[in-house]
């Protein structure tokens, strides 16, 4: 059973435009969302995280969007830029049980100049 | 301040033989887990190791096993190799068993099975 479901598999912004990933959870004991970025050959690496005990995070042109009730988490990347180009992965683990993580199966994310 | 170094980057294996995977954790970390990454696929975790002992464990059979050296470092061991057990295995090491804290990937070890 896929924890963690992430949509959509592929997108394709303009330079300047906000990409939007979505994530969906099933474990209502989830307590952490993290959201990595992956380049090719390389490991993932932390991009923005938050709690459920708070709705938004922002961080520069980051910001997750965070629904308890629905279950559901969203990044947004504003302004976005050929850089950002990458694989994006939502994750969620319950911290007080050890830090196991669940990753969606991951958004590449192309980013027209 | 090094990061989470894994060795080597690159591995080919027979199906049927044995492969070890080295990790050194952050500067700091005392805890590492494994994850393996199939092509075009988000990171599945297989395992956790604290104190030496592993804490947790992911969906895998047994012929995944680890270890945890007094200096923190750890390796993952796969025996009797299957085509299907090719792909990136990420080490990601993190302060303490519990929460989030600095949770941090390498770069992983690309391993094919031919």
């Amino acid at each position: 059973q896929q924890q963690v479901k992430q949509s959509p598999q592929s997108l394709i912004v303009q330079k300047g435009g906000i990409s939007i990933i979505n994530c969906a959870y099933e474990n209502t004991a989830f307590d952490y969302f993290p959201w990595y970025q992956q380049f090719p050959g390389k490991g993932p690496a932390l991009l923005i995280a938050i709690r459920p005990d708070v709705s938004e995070k922002k961080e520069g042109r980051f910001t997750i969007s965070f629904n308890k009730s629905a279950k559901q988490f969203s990044l947004h990347i504003m302004d976005s830029q050929p850089g950002d180009s990458a694989t994006y992965f939502c994750a969620a683990s319950l911290s007080n049980t050890g830090n196991q993580f669940y990753f969606g199966t991951g958004t590449s994310l192309t980013v027209i100049p | 301040d090094a990061g989470v170094t894994q060795s080597p980057t690159h591995l080919i294996k027979t199906r049927g033989q044995q492969v070890t995977l080295r990790c050194s954790p952050k500067s700091g970390h005392d805890t590492v887990s494994w994850y393996q990454q199939a092509l075009g696929q988000g990171p599945q975790f297989i395992f956790q190791y604290y104190e030496e002992e592993e804490r947790q464990r992911g969906n895998f059979p047994d012929r995944f096993s680890g270890h945890q050296f007094p200096n923190y470092s750890s390796e993952l061991n796969v025996n009797a190799l299957l085509l299907g057990d090719s792909a990136l295995y990420l080490c990601a090491s993190s302060l303490g068993p519990m929460g989030a804290r600095g949770y941090t990937f390498g770069s992983g070890t690309r391993l094919t099975v031919v």
